[in-house]
């Protein structure tokens, strides 16, 4: 069974700062890892999309690797805004089947002025 | 633009009503997906879709029936609406395999 785990849970940093929130997951047969953002209240944005065969995804501030061999994935935000502040959920995509999303439960991020 | 919509955004209901959330997509994918979210817990999948006339549960047992007669809409119903069944509701879309999902932007559920 295929499971997705968050590190941290929580983070709060001082605007302008670097990060890195991980993810990792149990089973390497999955047929790509998506990062979203979510809004208090609101749905799911795509933020970076990530094939099994790459290695990492670039947007703007934003840059996803995956190691696949090793279930790691990193989100990398640079220069942190207070309008970066959510929770942020990685997913993969399993293969086979339903091709469903299993996620994470996701690290809620604080960027304080 | 390709896009999915969700429609109500938000919706008070009292028990017994009978509601249909409503799920579209414009982008032509075959397999669409509804989550569940209660407030700061993570999402669970409840029925998912391969295409027309396909529907299957997902892992979280639901009270609620879907149903996908054209490939671009994939309504969700609850036949007697309880306080149970609060929470957020979050349909998504994705190609085949390598596609990515799309979210809509959900509807809030209310049953008092």
């Amino acid at each position: 069974k295929q499971e997705v785990t968050q590190i941290p849970a929580a983070l709060s940093v001082p605007e302008g700062e670097n990060l890195v929130l991980n993810c990792s997951f149990t089973d390497s047969a999955i047929y790509n890892l998506q990062w979203f953002r979510q809004d208090p209240g609101k749905g799911l944005t795509s933020l970076l999309l990530i094939q099994s065969s790459q290695r990492e995804q670039t947007s703007g501030r934003l840059n996803a690797s995956l190691d696949k061999s090793s279930g790691r994935s990193t989100l990398y935000i640079a220069a942190s805004q207070p309008g970066d502040s959510a929770t942020y959920l990685c997913a993969v995509k399993k293969q086979g089947g339903s091709e469903k999303l299993v996620f994470g439960k996701g690290t809620k991020l604080t960027v304080n002025p | 633009e390709a896009d999915i919509y969700q429609t109500p955004r938000y919706l008070v209901i009292g028990t017994g009503k009978k509601i249909t959330l409503e799920c579209s997509q414009t982008m032509g994918h075959d397999k669409m997906y509804w989550y569940q979210q209660d407030p700061g817990m993570e999402l669970h999948l409840i029925h998912y879709s391969y295409g027309v006339n396909s529907t299957e549960k997902g892992d979280l047992s639901s009270e609620s029936t879907v149903s996908r007669i054209r490939t671009e809409h994939f309504p969700l119903t609850l036949e007697s609406a309880r306080p149970s069944h609060t929470s957020q509701y979050l349909c998504a879309s994705s190609a085949r395999r390598v596609g990515g999902y799309t979210f809509g932007s959900g509807t809030r559920l209310t049953v008092v």
